[in-house]
């Protein structure tokens, strides 16, 4: 079957810009997570979704982050205001519930590079 | 706050050599343990997992772990390494605590990348 699937794979930007990062879960996944992966800083969790509400956004790193997800599917991540340090790949997952909310498919992420 | 340290950021064995991968972590209570590998190009994997009971895990690959509780560790080991084993591996852990609303959220290690030589 499919996996999770992002778009693009690879999006150049100029500081200031605003992007947006899509990811498609695999279908009949209800929890869907968003990770962040730096050059030496390993993968840093952004937000997560049950659904489509979020419980947990402490991992945002600002207000310029935000992400939403609709119809329990697909889900966006909006970057505002680019700036360099954003530069990384952006990691995307989905897992079903109970103890395989662990058991989390990742997709091939997005690689952001802001000049 | 929860941390994980995988102390080697690389480490290179021969094929065939025995490996150990350390990960330690930092938790207010037993968390749920988790193993993932990145290949090269792919995306991540799960390797293996612990949530309770027996403290040595078998995963996929050949690979296995054994959580240490009086030592806070998780690490990985493989008897024999096969070529195809080369990757970055990811430390993991996540809350045991289903109500809580980080419960699902996981907190990586830095990652330590394998080399494997000829």
């Amino acid at each position: 079957g499919a996996g999770v699937s992002q778009s693009p794979s690879n999006k150049v930007t100029e500081k200031g810009k605003d992007v947006e990062l899509r990811c498609d879960p695999i279908s009949g996944h209800t929890a869907l997570y968003w990770y962040r992966q730096s050059l030496g800083q390993g993968l840093e969790f952004l937000i997560y979704f049950q659904g489509n509400s979020a419980p947990d956004k402490s991992g945002l790193p600002s207000d310029r982050f935000s992400a939403e997800r609709t119809g329990g599917s697909v889900s966006t991540l909006t970057i505002q205001r680019t700036q360099q340090e954003d530069s990384a790949v952006y990691l995307c997952a989905s897992s079903l519930q109970g103890l395989s909310i662990y058991e989390q498919y990742f997709g091939p992420g997005t690689r952001l590079t802001v000049t | 706050a929860q941390s994980v340290t995988q102390p080697d950021i690389h480490i290179t064995v021969s094929e065939g050599a025995s490996l150990e991968l350390r990960c330690n972590y930092s938790y207010g209570a037993t968390p749920y343990l988790f193993w993932y590998v990145q290949s090269p190009g792919q995306g991540l994997q799960l390797l293996l997992k612990y949530f309770s009971g027996d403290t040595l895990v078998q995963g996929i690959k050949g690979f296995e772990a054994e959580f240490k509780r009086s030592q806070s560790s998780f690490n990985l080991r493989k008897p024999s390494v096969h070529w195809s084993d080369a990757a970055e591996y990811f430390c993991a852990v996540g809350p045991a605590n289903a109500g809580g609303t980080s419960y699902g959220k996981l907190t990586f290690g830095q990652g330590t990348i394998l080399t494997v030589h000829p």
